[in-house]
């Protein structure tokens, strides 16, 4: 049971490059979301999917697009990478109806130059 | 705008001394979850609080959830090595499913 999978673990983007990170659960969860975390900033939330077929900005949406593929998955595209998008990020998933714990995906740590 | 503060960012304790973090929110909350990520990990669900005073203790952690359901507290007691980490609260408010999170309180330990 892998939970929560993310791919790549780590990244290097030149400036203007594009990339998408996946993000797959094998949890059966509703809602899925993806999250960066910068040097005490926090967990900010990029995008959000309460349930296959829909998507909702976070607090940090620009410069990224997602995608629900389907329940299962959850991609983050990056269309023209900034420094500033240089950050970890991180997927996670939670089943809806419960309300209950979000599982967190290992990370993925991208530096653009 | 729902926005959930947590302090303090660092703290540094002796090895068997107390520790607490705390968190605001403007807005009442629905619920309030507690997350550790260990250094270079992953955040982990601790706890998970939803009635207004609510108090839950798991082994040498103390969670608390206050009467107006807008502050959150964990305090740790005689703290350990393994207690390492960053702590996160995570407020979720009512009429949706995001999980707005603080911006965490790193814990260090001198042995």
């Amino acid at each position: 049971n892998a939970g929560v999978t993310q791919t790549p673990k780590f990244q290097v983007l030149k400036t203007g490059q594009s990339m998408t990170l996946q993000c797959a659960q094998d949890m059966n969860h509703n809602s899925m979301y993806w999250y960066r975390q910068d040097p005490g900033m926090g967990l900010r939330l990029i995008y959000y999917s309460a349930s296959e077929g829909t998507t909702d900005k976070g607090e940090v949406p620009n410069g990224y697009n997602v995608s629900r593929l389907n329940k299962r998955e959850f991609s983050l595209r990056l269309e023209s990478a900034a420094p500033s998008q240089t950050s970890v990020y991180f997927c996670a998933s939670r089943r809806l109806d419960r309300g209950t714990e979000a599982f967190f995906g290992q990370g993925t740590r991208l530096t653009v130059v | 705008g729902q926005q959930v503060m947590q302090i303090p960012q660092y703290q540094h304790v002796q090895e068997g001394e107390d520790f607490t973090t705390y968190c605001n929110s403007s807005t009442t909350l629905s619920n309030i979850q507690w997350y550790k990520q260990r250094p270079g990990g992953h955040p982990v669900f601790l706890i998970q609080l939803v009635k207004s005073g609510e108090v839950k203790k798991q082994k040498r952690l103390t969670f608390q959830f206050g009467e107006a359901k807008k502050n959150s507290s964990l305090h740790i007691t005689a703290t350990q090595t393994t207690d390492v980490g960053t702590y996160f609260c995570a407020g979720r408010y009512f009429g949706n499913e995001k999980l707005t999170f603080g911006t965490g309180t790193r814990l260090t330990i001198i042995p």
